[in-house]
């Protein structure tokens, strides 16, 4: 069982639709999560990166919420566009000091017209 | 201007041969990555490199050997390969090793082993 789980698998939403996308994980110690976000044939980019004491951070029309509490995180796509179709990514970091980061599967999202 | 950029972006080969994939950055940065990208597009790290010294290794077959020549460059030789080698190869760079700091893909490089 991996230990950063994503759901859904993937998401077919409107444009202009709103659209959360969950993740759980098991990684302890914890340091950091991200989200990126992969288009197809291309490497990910990172559209945020939260410490454990933060709850909540936005990049334009996403933003991501942490419970570290629950080891839950959501990424929520707000008013969603044609440009927004991509893989979504869920990554924890075990620690600061090293760089062991450890990659969930991803939601594939596809944004019709 | 491209910040991460690796070579070549495709490489179909057989069975048992040897083959090197090259990366190159040019921000500056003193750690280097490469990973490994699956059919489940699960995405694993196999070595990190810190001015040009060697700091993650994962369970990855001796087969594979990184070579960093300098800071900016982070290459990947594969020998004998195996048809479960087939993916897609991520070159990443950052400022540091420490997590907090961001990691840059490169475009990816597809292998395809026959």
């Amino acid at each position: 069982k991996n230990q950063v789980e994503q759901s859904p698998q993937s998401l077919i939403i409107l444009e202009g639709k709103n659209c959360t996308l969950q993740c759980n994980y098991t990684v302890s110690p914890f340091s950091n999560l991200r989200w990126y976000k992969q288009d197809t044939g291309r490497g990910p980019v990172s559209l945020t990166i939260m410490t454990f004491s933060e709850n909540t951070k936005s990049n334009g029309r996403y933003t991501a919420t942490l419970d570290a509490d629950t080891k839950q995180s959501s990424l929520h796509i707000t008013a969603s566009q044609l440009s927004d179709s991509a893989s979504y990514i869920c990554v924890v970091s075990l620690d600061a000091a090293g760089n062991k980061l450890t990659f969930g599967g991803g939601t594939r999202v596809l944004v019709k017209p | 201007d491209t910040a991460v950029s690796q070579t070549p972006k495709y490489l179909v080969t057989q069975m048992g041969n040897d083959k090197s994939i090259k990366c190159e950055q040019n921000l500056g940065h003193d750690t280097m990555y490469w990973y490994k990208q699956d059919s489940k597009k699960f995405l694993k790290i196999m070595f990190s490199y810190n001015n040009k010294e060697l700091i993650i290794n994962e369970t990855v077959p001796n087969r594979f050997s990184p070579k960093s020549p300098d800071k900016a460059h982070l290459n990947l030789h594969i020998n004998s390969l195996e048809l479960g080698d087939s993916a897609v190869y991520f070159c990443a760079s950052s400022q540091s090793p420490r997590s907090s700091y961001e990691q840059y893909f490169g475009p990816g490089t597809r292998l395809t082993v026959t």
